[in-house]
């Protein structure tokens, strides 16, 4: 696609419940970034995957979260047995990572809520 | 650990003015850093990227300027317009690994 496209755009759910966000890049993109957005917060660091090397997960909170990349394409990142303070706006990027100073493309994001 | 602050948090200005969005960071051995554009129910745009051997660059209305030595970046942005109200954010990229670390973020509001 022309763009990053994230689903769900909002997400509204029951605290302890599982819930999975979707992230597809744009085509051809190797790159791709999980960020977490708390209201008046930066975006906080979750998982990096590039091409077929071993993601980067250092960023992720707890052993709940956690996030694949199928094909080398869309990712998935999903949280299990949801907390309220896991609402936020989950982010996903993508980049083409030919050289090193590349211009990352943001999704629109899913807006997590968990009640 | 890199730290980057973005001060004010808020800035309201009349239309027309030129302006300037500060960004701070702690550890000065950056790859980069960047300044987004976010709208409210949509995704990050990236503005501009300034390499750490760069001291700034330009886009349109907006430049952006890096002192690595003082830890500070800013961006400038002439001749002001209502179409510039939206939160500005800043990252640093290091050269030991692909993450990003942002600022908050400054909130801009241009007043017609």
């Amino acid at each position: 696609g022309a763009g990053v496209s994230q689903s769900p755009s909002n997400k509204v759910t029951e605290k302890g419940k599982d819930v999975e966000l979707r992230c597809d890049p744009i085509s051809g993109h190797t790159a791709l970034y999980w960020y977490r957005q708390s209201l008046g917060q930066g975006l906080e660091f979750l998982i990096y995957f590039q091409g077929n090397s071993a993601p980067d997960k250092s960023g992720l909170p707890s052993d709940r979260f956690s996030a694949e990349r199928t094909g080398g394409s869309v990712s998935t990142l999903t949280i299990q047995r949801t907390q309220q303070e896991d609402s936020a706006v989950y982010l996903c990027a993508s980049s083409s990572r030919g050289s090193r100073a590349n211009v990352l493309t943001f999704g629109a994001g899913s807006r997590l809520t968990v009640l | 650990k890199q730290e980057v602050t973005q001060i004010p948090a808020a800035l309201s200005v009349p239309e027309g003015e030129n302006l300037v969005l500060n960004c701070s960071f702690t550890d000065s051995a950056i790859y980069n850093l960047q300044w987004f554009r976010q709208d409210p129910g949509k995704g990050l745009t990236s503005l501009l990227l300034i390499q750490s051997s760069q001291r700034e660059q330009t886009s349109g209305r907006l430049n952006a300027s890096l002192d690595k030595s003082s830890g500070r970046s800013t961006l400038y942005i002439a001749a002001s317009q209502p179409g510039d109200s939206a939160t500005y954010l800043c990252a640093t990229e290091s050269y030991s690994n692909y993450q990003l670390i942002w600022g908050a973020g400054t909130k801009l509001i241009i007043k017609p």
